[in-house]
C-alpha cells in the first residue's frame, strides 16, 4: 500500500512565523501535490511537483514556496505565516501518467492554526 | 477551464436506505476520469470509485455505484444499505487523460448517517 505521512498533524504558529509543512512518500511516485482545505471551499491546489527539484504553481500559490530535493520528500513552506493560512493541509502522490494509475493518494493532513 | 459542482453541501440518509450524491462537471475534452473520494472524520481521504470517461458501463465498488451520464456530464454516486461508517465528507473530481495530472475536485458533500 502506498504510504504518505505528514510531519505533524496539528500545528500552531505566530503571525510572521516561517513554517515548514513536511510529506514524505514511500512508493516512489513522481508526482506530488499540496492542498489546502477549507469549510465551503472544497480543496484548492497550491503547489504540485513533477520531478526532483520541479515545481509548478497551482491555483492558490501566493504566500506558500516549496521544495523538492529528493523524490520522496515535498515541502511545504510559509515564509511568514498569515491568520489567512489557518487552514488544514493535504498533502498527496501519484504515478506519472505514464506509470498507468490515475489516482491520487493522500496523507492524513495537518491543521495549522495560526495565531 | 474545467469545473466540478456538488450542489449539495449536506445530506443525511437513515441506516440502511440508500443515497445519491449528486456531482455535475464542465468539459470540452472527450477523454477524462471521474473520482469520488471519502474523507471520514479526522482521517485519511481515500478513493471511493474512479470511471474512465470513454467506458460506458457504469462503475461498481461493492455497495458504491456511479451513475455517469456524459452528454449530460453527471457524476453521481449511489450508496446502497448505508452504514454508520459511511458518514463522510464525498469530494468528486476530475482529471484530464491528456494533459497534466492535476486533479479538480468539488467543494464536497457532507454525509451523515442517522441510526
Amino acid at each position: 500500500d502506498v504510504k504518505v505521512t505528514q510531519s505533524s498533524r496539528y500545528l500552531v504558529k505566530r503571525t510572521g512565523e516561517k513554517v515548514f509543512l513536511e510529506c514524505v512518500q514511500d512508493m516512489d511516485h513522481e508526482n506530488m501535490f499540496w492542498y489546502r482545505q477549507d469549510p465551503g471551499l472544497g480543496l484548492r491546489l497550491i503547489y504540485f511537483s513533477y520531478d526532483v527539484k520541479m515545481k509548478e504553481k497551482g491555483d492558490i500559490p501566493e504566500g506558500y514556496s516549496v521544495s523538492r530535493e529528493k523524490k520522496e520528500r515535498f515541502s511545504l513552506i510559509l515564509e511568514s505565516a498569515s491568520t489567512n493560512q489557518t487552514s488544514m493541509y493535504l498533502c498527496a502522490t501519484s504515478p506519472s501518467s505514464g506509470g498507468g494509475s490515475d489516482t491520487q493518494y493522500f496523507g492524513p493532513g495537518t491543521r495549522l492554526t495560526v495565531l | 477551464a474545467q469545473t466540478v459542482t456538488q450542489s449539495q453541501p449536506e445530506m443525511s440518509v437513515q441506516e440502511a436506505e440508500t443515497v445519491t450524491l449528486s456531482c455535475t462537471y464542465d468539459t470540452s475534452e472527450s477523454d477524462y476520469y471521474l473520482f469520488w473520494y471519502k474523507q471520514p472524520p479526522s482521517r485519511q481521504m481515500i478513493l471511493v470509485i474512479r470511471q474512465e470517461a470513454y467506458k460506458q458501463q457504469n462503475a461498481t465498488e461493492n455497495r458504491f455505484s456511479v451513475n455517469f451520464q456524459k452528454a449530460a456530464k453527471s457524476f453521481s454516486l449511489k450508496i446502497s444499505d448505508s452504514q454508520l461508517g459511511d458518514a463522510a465528507m464525498y469530494f468528486c473530481a476530475y482529471r484530464s487523460r491528456n494533459r497534466d495530472d492535476k486533479i479538480i475536485f468539488g467543494k464536497g458533500t457532507r454525509l451523515h448517517i442517522l441510526p
